[in-house]
């Protein structure tokens, strides 16, 4: 079966500093995977999606970036952090059929 | 206008009553649509798939579709205290299996 991870779980970081989330996918081939951003009380927003190694699709332009090096690997990346980046960041995955599954989650703190 | 939408709620229910939750979508193109369970701090799970108008039901719970007037719903049967969490609906849009989701409804379910 397949298994998602993501971490860190929780991370609380300074306004200014980098940032670098993870995600892998276990007991699948070529997933298309997904980064959303659910901020308190808000939807989830979609922010980068990919279909293979290396390609990388941005929804919303901001000061994240996100990078793909291998099949089963997602990382989401900042440079400077903001206050507004907090949430709650998503990893998901999915194959030829249209369902998403989503990973435990990191929740993110921007002080 | 709000391409998915959904009532914030909370809705109450007593346990053993059907809970209703409803979602209408602005894109006449939607193909896809789904039901994601989320509870406090965690990350969305996925509980229902549909794609053709009418009815589909698994376990307790049952979507129904309409198409034609761009709403969908999900109904909980017997519902329990445990059901309580927020329900998202999500709705394939136009794009690469771009999902997207209603800012979800909170139901409390109470003993």
């Amino acid at each position: 079966s397949q298994t998602i991870h993501q971490w860190p779980a929780t991370l609380v970081q300074p306004v200014g500093s980098p940032l670098s989330l993870e995600c892998t996918v276990e007991g699948t081939s070529n997933p298309n995977l997904y980064w959303y951003r659910q901020a308190a009380g808000r939807g989830l927003q979609l922010l980068f999606y990919s279909v293979g190694i290396g390609q990388i699709s941005s929804e919303v332009p901001q000061n994240l970036s996100a990078s793909r090096p291998q099949d089963r690997q997602f990382i989401l990346s900042s440079k400077k952090l903001l206050l507004s980046d907090s949430g709650f960041y998503l990893c998901a995955w999915s194959v030829i059929v249209n369902e998403q599954f989503f990973g435990p989650g990191t929740r993110l703190t921007v002080l | 206008q709000k391409e998915v939408e959904q009532n914030s709620g909370p809705l109450s229910v007593p346990e053993g009553a059907i809970a209703s939750l409803n979602c209408t979508y602005s894109d006449r193109g939607s193909q896809s649509f789904f039901w994601y369970r989320q509870y406090s701090g965690k990350s969305p799970e996925l509980i229902m798939s549909i794609y053709s108008n009418g009815d589909k039901e698994d376990g307790r719970f049952t979507a129904q579709l309409n198409k034609a007037s761009q709403y969908v719903s999900l109904l909980i049967r017997d519902s329990q205290p445990s059901d309580s969490a927020t329900y998202l609906c999500a709705v394939k849009g136009t794009g690469f299996q771009k999902l997207v989701f209603g800012t979800g409804t909170r139901l409390l379910v109470s003993p």
